[in-house]
């Protein structure tokens, strides 16, 4: 089974709207860590946002927010008020494991702002 | 600098050459994977070390791949007799030890490997 299944390969959205990257991860440990990445055009990947197992908040960073579900096991990225140069590729990641060295990517969502 | 570097940034050969790509973790930083990323596509784990142990080599696609961390901090990765399925963008990435962080990874910029 796949660790982390991102199902949408491309999303596009209107500048200055939101919009929602769906994420779902598949772990038998109580303790992970989930990440999302940007990875623009030039390929250099850029973090931006992490949610604990254990974090009872979703977390939020700036225009980018993280909805977790925990019982559903899903952590949807949702950026807010879409901008020009959010366009690119978004990875969703999990760290799993005692020692925290495993760590899995999914396949990614090509996501486009129209102007 | 403040980030992981990576170097060359390109790296074109011709089949059947080794090539030697490095890997420079931001300072600190004890634990550093290698990533491979073929065009369009996500990530492939190659190896990762942390600290002083044992590297887990699990990624490696075939005994022509190794790498090397010298010192705890930069890394090596080599290719042998290089092969056109090679060709992809080999990322390094580094963080803190889980446990003293989130374990979040830094990304490299890359290096862009062409096997002609």
């Amino acid at each position: 089974a796949q660790k982390i299944t991102q199902t949408q390969p491309g999303m596009f959205v209107q500048e200055k709207e939101a919009v929602t990257l769906d994420c779902t991860y598949d772990t038998s440990d109580q303790s992970y860590g989930l990440f999302w990445y940007k990875q623009p055009s030039s390929g250099e990947m850029i973090f931006l946002i992490y949610q604990g197992s254990y974090d009872e908040q979703n977390a939020t960073e700036g225009r980018y927010s993280l909805n977790f579900q925990k019982a559903r096991k899903s952590a949807n990225l949702v950026i807010s008020a879409s901008q020009l140069g959010d366009s690119a590729m978004y990875f969703c990641a999990m760290r799993e494991g005692r020692t925290g060295n495993q760590f899995y990517f999914g396949t990614g969502t090509s996501l486009t702002v129209i102007p | 600098g403040a980030g992981v570097s990576q170097s060359p940034s390109n790296k074109v050969t011709e089949k059947g050459k080794d090539v030697e790509l490095r890997c420079d973790p931001i300072s600190g930083h004890t634990a550093l994977y290698w990533y491979r990323q073929s065009l369009g596509q996500g990530l492939e784990f190659l190896i990762y070390f942390q600290g002083n142990s044992a590297p887990d080599k699990s990624g490696l696609p075939s005994d022509r791949f190794s790498a090397e961390r010298t010192g705890g901090s930069v890394s090596t990765l080599t290719i042998q007799r290089t092969q056109q399925e090679d060709s992809a963008v080999y990322l390094c990435a580094s963080s803190l030890a889980f446990g003293r962080g989130r374990g979040t990874q830094y990304f490299g910029p890359g290096t862009r490997l062409l096997v002609l």
